[in-house]
């Protein structure tokens, strides 16, 4: 069965500081898979994709991921956090039928 | 740049009421969705739509929604009788019929309140 696996649900770190965002999948066919963004009471934003090209994948205001199929993960960071940044991070799994899967969420504080 | 855009933004109803919430795909997109978001939860799958027919549902996807594009451009989602725990944001999202990507278009969410 495909899934999405995030851990932690809340992560707080100090502004500069470094921003890891955790996320495990499983799934039986090479994955796509996306980091969605969401502040409060807003839609989701798309932060960065991996569709089997490179395995660093850079997004939008600083964020990269790095898919490492042996650990089946696609970790978020940024290296240096910013007050912005605090939100609702979301890694999801497209999948070969028709749906994305997401995880459940990690709410991101970043600390002045 | 296209975006996918949803009406309305917030829609109050009462326990036992139809509601439709409406969506505007991208213009070129083929592959339709909805998702829900109950308060502080995950996005969940609803439903997909393709060719004029459903693709894939979930089982919250019951016989209280139904699903239609009643033209070339609005998809919409309707519940029958609302009841409480459809209390959610509603995200549409739609993309194109590339197989490179899967990577759906996420409108703004329309947020319904069942009172």
């Amino acid at each position: 069965a495909q899934s999405v696996t995030q851990l932690g649900s809340h992560v707080s770190v100090s502004e500069g500081a470094l921003v890891l965002l955790r996320c495990n999948y499983s799934s039986s066919v090479p994955p796509y898979l996306f980091w969605y963004v969401q502040y409060p009471n807003q839609g989701l934003q798309l932060l960065l994709k991996y569709t089997s090209a490179a395995t660093l994948v850079k997004g939008i205001n600083g964020f990269e991921a790095e898919f490492k199929k042996s650990e089946t993960s696609f970790h978020l960071t940024k290296p240096s956090a910013h007050m912005s940044d605090a939100a609702e991070y979301f890694c999801a799994l497209g999948t070969g039928g028709f749906k994305t899967i997401f995880g459940a969420g990690t709410r991101l504080f970043v600390k002045a | 740049e296209p975006e996918v855009t949803q009406t309305p933004s917030h829609q109050v109803t009462q326990m036992g009421q139809e509601v439709i919430l409406r969506c505007v795909p991208i213009s070129n997109h083929l592959y339709f969705y909805w998702y829900r978001q109950i308060l502080g939860q995950k996005v969940e799958f609803l439903v997909s739509f393709y060719n004029n027919e459903i693709s894939e549902k979930s089982e919250i996807f019951d016989d209280q929604f139904s699903v239609e594009r009643p033209d070339g451009s609005n998809f919409t989602l309707k519940i029958r009788s609302t009841k409480l725990e459809d209390s959610a944001m509603y995200f549409c999202a739609s993309r194109t019929a590339s197989q490179s990507s899967y990577e759906q278009y996420f409108g703004p969410g329309t947020r319904l309140t069942v009172t």
